[in-house]
């Protein structure tokens, strides 16, 4: 159980080209998705936080005109990196939680984004 | 500021052995903490976790202590074995509000399980 998905599981894109990417809970409702971004050799950092329905919350230093989160439904959540450019190139996670699994979140196996 | 901090970038243990990897965090508002394991280009996977009301919880190879005075926690693996080589994330959960728990990852250690 606690299956989360991510499709494409890499993308090559020029720049200004928008890229979506999609993050789907399989077998559980998530209360709460994640986006998360990792650089090599770092640690995630959270680009946002979204509930079904409502609007994400971003974190600080996150443009939420560039990075477009749309969590249509308890089990998909979308990433759009809009006009994207050689520096959005990085490895994004999203993740999920549900109410069960009280603070534990469930990632995705990532997308590794190239932005030429 | 980093809030939670694993120091050790690397470690290496010889099978059969145990691991003990370390974590550190500054934030006393932390109320539960996880490790993840994660492989080169994939997601992490959720390992065990532990609530700050609670000073241990194992689970088969893996055993958490977690030390709220010294904002420590350590994660144990008796046996080690090859297959658990990876990179070990901590992260830290707080309540942000509205139920949206956020999670803050250390850096991360590479674990090096050798035969």
């Amino acid at each position: 159980g606690a299956v989360v998905s991510q499709h494409p599981s890499w993308v090559i894109c020029k720049s200004g080209t928008s890229v979506k990417i999609e993050c789907r809970s399989l077998d559980f409702q998530a209360t709460t998705m994640f986006w998360y971004r990792q650089f090599p050799k770092q640690s995630l950092m959270l680009m946002a936080t979204s509930n079904e329905g409502s609007k994400a919350t971003y974190e600080q230093g996150v443009e939420k005109d560039k990075f477009l989160i749309n969590h249509a439904s308890l089990t998909l959540s979308t990433l759009t990196v809009t006009s994207a450019h050689p520096e959005d190139s990085s490895f994004y996670i999203c993740s999920a939680r549900t109410a069960w699994a009280g603070e534990t979140q469930y990632f995705g196996p990532g997308t590794r984004l190239l932005v030429l | 500021d980093q809030q939670v901090k694993q120091n050790s970038p690397s470690l290496s243990v010889q099978e059969g052995r145990i691991s003990i990897l370390n974590c550190d965090y500054t934030n006393s508002m932390f109320d539960y903490f996880l490790w993840y394991k994660k492989y080169p280009a994939e997601g992490p996977t959720f390992l065990i976790s532990i609530s700050s009301i609670k000073d241990k919880n194992e689970d088969g190879r893996f055993t958490v202590f977690l030390n709220k005075s010294a904002k420590h926690l350590s994660l144990h693996i008796v046996p080690s074995q090859p297959g658990d080589s990876a990179v070990y994330f901590c992260a830290a959960s707080l309540n942000s509000g509205g139920s949206n728990y956020k999670l803050t990852f250390g850096k991360g250690t590479l674990l090096t399980v050798n035969p």
